[in-house]
């Protein structure tokens, strides 16, 4: 059962466009939604996250929409480089436990 | 910087064979976890562990084992393995959940095939 569905699995981008991953839950008990960039050959690490108590956070040019009521949030990557090129996982977790639940990923592939 | 170091980049065992992962991590962070990823499940927690001697099982525990006799220190053991343990294995630490320090710092993984 997956409890953090993600899509797409991969995705292609034109430099300079907007990526945009989704993600869905369904325990509404989550309440902290971090994303996680991870290059090949290395382990992901955190990009950027979010509360379910504002429904935008931007850090540079990536920014978490979140939509509570739907149960959703999604990563927007304005100007996507090709060093954006990774893979991308959302997750989320509850608030004082500390299991993580991560989506499938989305392979992200920006081309000149 | 935190640094999550795993000792082997690439494992290549034979069926049956009793597997050893290790992990250490140099920041005194009270979790560790083990993670497994697969193309198109993402990544999936095999166990996890909040203090030394403690742990929990994650959402596919069958097949492993785990050990943390000291706090910088989480082993994966498979005690027999077989081809469908085949994986990425994915350590990871975090200082502590619920005070606004949910982070988790990921070593590099380690490359399984079981032959």
């Amino acid at each position: 059962q997956q409890q953090v569905k993600q899509s797409p699995q991969s995705l292609i981008v034109q430099k300079g466009g907007i990526s945009i991953i989704n993600c869905a839950y369904e325990n509404t008990a989550f309440d902290y939604f971090p994303w996680y960039q991870q290059f090949p050959g290395k382990g992901p690490a955190l990009l950027i996250a979010i509360r379910p108590d504002v429904s935008e956070k931007k850090e540079g040019r990536f920014t978490i929409s979140f939509n509570k009521s739907a149960k959703q949030f999604s990563l927007h990557i304005m100007d996507s480089q090709p060093g954006d090129s990774a893979t991308y996982f959302c997750a989320a977790t509850t608030w004082g436990y500390q299991k993580v639940t991560f989506g499938i990923g989305t392979k992200l592939q920006v081309i000149p | 910087d935190v640094k999550v170091t795993q000792s082997s980049r690439y494992l290549v065992k034979r069926t049956g064979e009793k597997v050893f992962l290790e992990c250490v991590q140099d920041m005194d962070h009270e979790n560790m976890f083990w993670y497994r990823q697969d193309p198109g499940l993402g990544l999936r927690l095999i166990y996890f562990s909040y203090d030394v001697k403690m742990k929990e099982k994650g959402d596919i525990p069958e097949g492993y084992s785990v050990s943390r006799e000291k706090k910088e220190r989480f082993s994966l053991i498979l005690e027999s393995a077989s081809t469908n343990q085949t994986s990425m294995y994915l350590c990871a630490s975090s200082l502590f959940f619920g005070g606004g320090n949910e982070k988790l710092f990921f070593g590099s993984g380690t490359q399984l095939s079981v032959l």
